[in-house]
């Protein structure tokens, strides 16, 4: 039972252009969501988060957008650039103070220049 | 740098051997998780512990898989008897608690292969 999904294994975007990864969950009880991003042989590291009580998170050239009803959230980068290549895992955690983390399949991101 | 480190990064082992894994946390991260990736999936989490409290063990696959964690630091996976599907990368992560806004750091991972 795959609660968080990503559809798209990968996606090409090109430099200065906006790259939109999107993320699909079936769990109503997540509230917190993550995005992390994974350069080849190293552990994924944390790149932008968001509660269930907002919409929108802004990190400089990171947003999440997460929209309850449809159970859907995106990361949206804009400009990208080639240093934004790697592979993005989506994560969400049902809180209860314990942070085990649901991660999706990931999407590999290449931007060509 | 002080980040998770974890050893061997890569272990080919035979089906039905014993093997281990080792994590050594950042310090003074009281949380410590284990994930696996299996090919093409996503991270799947199998253990964590907090502190001083029992583990919370509800990932682990089967009762081949345990981990302890001693003194508060240093980690140990046991996987018993591999079989060719726990070929995976294992990850694990440490973070200062386990509030969702502790950010987790992972490890660069143990790319384990049972021939």
């Amino acid at each position: 039972d795959q609660q968080v999904k990503q559809n798209s294994p990968s996606l090409s975007v090109q430099e200065g252009r906006i790259s939109i990864l999107n993320c699909d969950y079936t769990n109503s009880m997540f509230d917190y969501f993550l995005w992390y991003k994974k350069y080849p042989a190293e552990g994924p590291t944390f790149l932008i988060s968001i509660s269930s009580i907002k919409d929108k998170n802004e990190d400089g050239r990171f947003t999440v957008f997460l929209n309850k009803s449809a159970k859907h959230l995106s990361l949206h980068i804009v400009p990208s650039q080639p240093g934004d290549s790697a592979v993005y895992f989506c994560a969400a955690n049902v809180g209860q103070g314990a942070q085990k983390l649901v991660f999706g399949q990931g999407t590999r991101l290449t931007i060509n220049p | 740098g002080a980040g998770v480190s974890q050893s061997p990064s890569n272990k080919v082992t035979e089906k039905g051997k014993d093997v281990e894994l080792r994590c050594d946390p950042i310090s003074g991260h009281t949380a410590l998780y284990w994930y696996r990736q299996s090919l093409g999936q996503g991270l799947e989490f199998l253990i964590y512990f907090q502190g001083n409290s029992a583990p919370d063990k509800s990932g682990l696959p089967s009762d081949r898989f345990s981990a302890e964690r001693t003194g508060g630091s240093v980690s140990t996976l046991t996987i018993q008897r591999t079989q060719q599907e726990d070929s995976a990368v294992y990850l694990c992560a440490s973070s200062l608690g386990t509030s969702p806004y502790n950010e987790q750091f992972f490890g660069p991972g143990t790319r384990l292969t049972v021939l």
